[in-house]
């Protein structure tokens, strides 16, 4: 399985970029990575997933180099509303369907 | 499309009691898992189910039991309920041609 660790929290202000990086040193070739965004009280949902490069869309982008054993979710002006828990998940190769969730990084977004 | 579908939405139970979460998905999907998260914790896997008749084990799943009822539905039981099994109850199911998870709202359960 691939590990991940990621950051424990991380402070902002409102309109700044910001920037998490993701350590996946054990990544499977056929593995994607996935970032997933929680609210308090509610479940996680997708924000993100790439395989290669970069992969951009309405709400994050996110960078991958060549080697794929990191990878950094960007969110562009945060605002207040962009407060959360941010977890990255790599998937494990075709056989087994073991997510493991890492323990994400709390951003928090100041005024 | 209510995509993945949790009841009950809160649960108080006495130490020793017994209940069954439920999960249902409306997505056609094929894996389903469940997750708990402790306060200010992350998610941790108890149990998942690759497929329609498969279960299988994830990182803390003693003290309960699943059922891979048919394709939608996916259901988590405590036989004998614990202090420590206090927490947030999440389902998820994944699409199948990639490895995203849609998760449910969460069952917040208290066990006294």
């Amino acid at each position: 399985l691939a590990k991940t660790t990621q950051p424990i929290s991380m402070d902002s202000y409102e309109g700044q970029e910001v920037n998490i990086t993701c350590s996946h040193n054990n990544i499977a070739t056929n593995d994607y990575i996935t970032w997933y965004q929680q609210f308090p009280s509610q479940g996680p949902r997708f924000i993100i997933q790439g395989y290669k490069t970069k992969v951009t869309n309405e709400v994050a982008s996110l960078f991958i180099p060549a080697d794929r054993k990191s990878s950094t979710l960007s969110l562009p002006r945060v605002s207040l509303s962009d407060t959360a828990v941010y977890y990255c998940l790599v998937g494990v190769t075709s056989g087994t369907y073991k997510y493991i969730f890492g323990t994400g990084t709390r951003l928090k977004v100041l005024a | 499309n209510a995509g993945v579908t949790q009841t009950p939405k809160f649960q108080v139970l006495k130490t020793g009691q017994s209940m069954t979460l439920q999960c249902a998905q409306d997505m056609n999907h094929n894996s389903m898992y469940w997750y708990r998260q402790d306060p200010g914790m992350g998610l941790r896997l108890i149990y998942y189910s690759a497929s329609e008749g498969t279960t299988d084990k994830g990182e803390v799943p003693n003290g309960y039991n699943v059922s891979r009822l048919n394709k939608r539905e996916f259901s988590l039981r405590l036989e004998s309920a614990a202090p420590s099994q206090t927490s947030v109850y999440f389902c998820a199911s994944r699409q199948s041609t990639n490895e995203k998870l849609f998760f449910g709202s969460g069952t917040q359960l208290s066990v006294l």
